[in-house]
């Protein structure tokens, strides 16, 4: 089993529709669970971060974190084009000491 | 400014050969890594240093090895280059050890012919 699994996707959207991503998680002492946005071609940039149970909402974006299932999600609300990019999962692992990335799962926003 | 910065952005070498890339951060944070992202884009941590000491060495091959100076800088030196070892690698850093946001220089792409 992978550490952390996402959905390689592609994730085909049209505009304005809302995106979900999801992530199942192995290690049970991830506390902290980070979900990145990657262009293709750039760096991983931070997006969302969310630690308890339930949802966070930032803006357009909504994590959804459940421990017990060992499931993370992230939902985009009215999806633009430009969130056309890879979503990287990670959680906070080895005891706090490093994120472990998952594979990605890639979004297209169709017009 | 740029908050971490990697250099070379490109690298092509020839197998056999050794080469450093550099990482510089100017975020005042107490660790940094080196991540490696693959042809399948999967990104996967290869060490990590807090406060110059070195905290995760994952199964990374003897020929990497990483050098931090000081706490702003974290080099890799790669010996003996092999085809494997094309990819793009990332360095970051967070504001302290553990469960923190970890901020992404722009990726040198390495190349071995």
């Amino acid at each position: 089993q992978k550490e952390v699994e996402q959905n390689s996707g592609p994730l085909s959207v049209p505009e304005g529709a809302i995106a979900s991503l999801n992530c199942t998680y192995s290690d049970r002492g991830s506390q902290s669970f980070f979900w990145y946005r990657q262009y293709s071609g750039k760096s991983p940039e931070l997006i969302m971060f969310i630690y308890s149970n339930g949802d966070k909402e930032d803006g357009r974006f909504t994590a959804q974190l459940n421990k017990a299932s060992q499931y993370v999600s992230l939902l985009i609300r009215d999806s633009q084009p430009s969130d056309s990019a890879t979503y990287l999962c990670a959680p906070e692992g080895g005891g706090g000491n490093k994120l472990t990335f998952g594979t990605g799962t890639q979004l297209k926003v169709e017009l | 400014d740029t908050a971490v910065s990697q250099t070379p952005k490109y690298l092509v070498t020839q197998m056999g050969n050794d080469k450093s890339i550099k990482c510089e951060q100017n975020l005042g944070h107490d660790t940094m890594y080196w991540y490696k992202q693959d042809s399948k884009k999967f990104l996967k941590i290869m060490f990590s240093y807090n406060n110059k000491e070195l905290i995760i060495n994952e199964t990374v091959p003897n020929r990497f090895s990483p050098k931090s100076p000081d706490k702003a800088h974290l080099n890799l030196h790669i010996n003996s280059l092999e085809l494997g070892d094309s990819a793009v690698y990332f360095c970051a850093s967070s504001q302290e050890w553990g469960g923190t946001e970890a901020f992404f220089g722009q990726g040198t792409r390495l190349t071995v012919v």
